[in-house]
């Protein structure tokens, strides 16, 4: 069976303290992994795809890398508005396009 | 690009009534769709997938009779709760395949049954 795994559950930073979201999965041959971020009683909003081992992805202060076993979003310099709920999701090979979700990093930024 | 729209964004309905949930691609095809449900502070649960011109695939453990869905265009898919009860109050999300397997996801539909 398919699995996400993300860590922390939930992570409290300051204005421009830098840290790492982690992803771990295990899925019956990746077609793609997926990041994903989720303001409170919004859908998700689509960030990063990444579809082999050793690609890294970037947009402003958000990098996306993977690996065989799991992806990390890391976050530099982050500003209060990055605060949300950031969610991974894999998609196996064979035809469904369904995504498996983990379980979400609840990132808080303080001023 | 790849915009995804659903409404209505909230709705209230009482016990035993039915209610429709649409959900558009705005400037895309999509061919396949997918409807979700999320709990408060929970992830994304995946509740059927939407294809374009033939029955929808549910999950196991969700009820065909009771969630319909409809994918009858391109950028069109429906999901109706019917007989709806207070345990079916929840966060709606659909989301549509956009191109290179990228899903999108609309803004979400908050249902509450009284």
């Amino acid at each position: 069976e398919d699995q996400v795994t993300q860590s922390p559950e939930a992570l409290r930073l300051q204005e421009g303290e830098s840290s790492s979201l982690n992803c771990s999965y295990t899925v019956s041959g990746l077609r793609g992994l997926f990041w994903y971020r989720q303001d409170p009683g919004k859908g998700p909003e689509f960030l990063f795809t990444l579809y082999s081992a050793g690609e890294e992805k970037e947009k402003e202060r958000l990098k996306a890398t993977l690996t065989k076993k799991e992806s990390f979003l890391h976050i530099t310099a982050p500003k209060p508005e990055d605060s949300a709920t950031y969610l991974c999701a894999v998609q196996a090979q064979g035809g469904s396009e369904k995504l498996v979700f983990g379980k979400g990093t609840k990132l808080t930024v303080n001023p | 690009g790849a915009v995804v729209s659903q409404h209505p964004s909230r709705v209230i309905c009482k016990s035993g009534t039915s209610v429709k949930i649409e959900c558009r691609s705005l400037d895309f095809q999509a061919t396949t769709m997918f409807w979700y449900r999320q709990f408060p502070k929970q992830s994304l649960m995946l509740m059927a997938t939407s294809n374009e011109g033939s029955k929808a695939t549910y999950e196991q453990g969700v009820e065909k009779d009771k969630f319909l869905i409809n994918h009858a265009s391109l950028t069109l898919s429906t999901l109706t709760v019917t007989s709806a009860h207070p345990e079916d109050s929840s966060f709606y999300i659909c989301s549509a395949i956009h191109r290179d397997l990228e899903q999108y996801f609309g803004p979400g539909t908050r249902l509450t049954v009284t």
